[in-house]
């Protein structure tokens, strides 16, 4: 079974410039989120899918950050324009929605991709 | 802030020692998951322990649940170098889940 895809790994911009992350989930499963890691930190949530609804984005920083998901599966998180702040790594991870209603099963995570803001 | 809290921060053992990291929690669960990362890799799920649910076994690993306490711990037994790694519990409640700040384990060799 192939994992949770990312790409960039790896992405250097300037300050004030725009990124865009890309995430292909595993096969079947309904939900999908985005996480933020700074260095030495864990991560958090910034928006969670389920199909190609949006369950929470309550820590997405709207004015800069947007997600979409595409026909509920591959998914993007953009950022623009840039803050030094935003460096860190960004984390895809996907889940498969159980019965009623409940979501908290096991997250498989991608490798990641590491911003750096300079 | 929702994330729980995790400690120690950091712990450096001999290898062969056995290593506990605990985790606390705010709100109502669903379960409590332990999730391990290599540095600079993704998270790997480890075990899931649910809230009915006391104590969990998986190899070397051993999960406790306390939810009058709202807190849990991995005991990770006989550690070896590979188990060098940043250790993170995730709290499962509703849609949601949360994760700690993390342990930091250095295994000696």
């Amino acid at each position: 079974e192939a994992g949770v895809a990312q790409s960039p790994r790896y992405k250097i911009i300037e300050k004030r410039q725009s990124v865009a992350f890309w995430c292909n989930p595993i096969s079947g499963h309904a939900t999908l989120y985005w996480y933020q890691q700074i260095l030495g930190q864990g991560p958090k949530l910034l928006i969670q899918f389920q199909n190609n609804g949006v369950v929470d984005d309550s820590q997405l920083p709207k004015d800069r950050f947007s997600a979409e998901r595409l026909k509920g599966v591959d998914s993007t998180l953009k950022i623009q324009p840039a803050k030094l702040e935003d460096s860190a790594v960004y984390l895809c991870a996907s889940s498969f929605l159980r019965g009623g209603g409940s979501n908290t099963g096991e997250l498989f995570f991608g490798e990641g991709s590491r911003l750096t803001v300079l | 802030s929702q994330q729980g809290e995790e400690d120690p921060q950091a712990l450096s053992i001999q290898e062969g020692e056995n290593a506990t990291m605990n985790c606390s929690y705010k709100t109502s669960i669903n379960n409590l998951q332990w999730y391990r990362q290599n540095s600079g890799r993704g998270l790997v799920h480890l075990i899931l322990i649910r809230s009915n649910e006391r104590e969990k076994h998986s190899g070397r690993l051993r999960v406790t649940l306390d939810t009058s306490k709202k807190s849990s711990s991995l005991l990770i037994t006989a550690s070896r170098a590979a188990d060098t790694a940043s250790y993170f519990c995730a709290n499962g409640a509703g849609f949601k889940t949360i994760f700690g700040a993390g342990t930091r384990l250095f295994v000696k060799a």
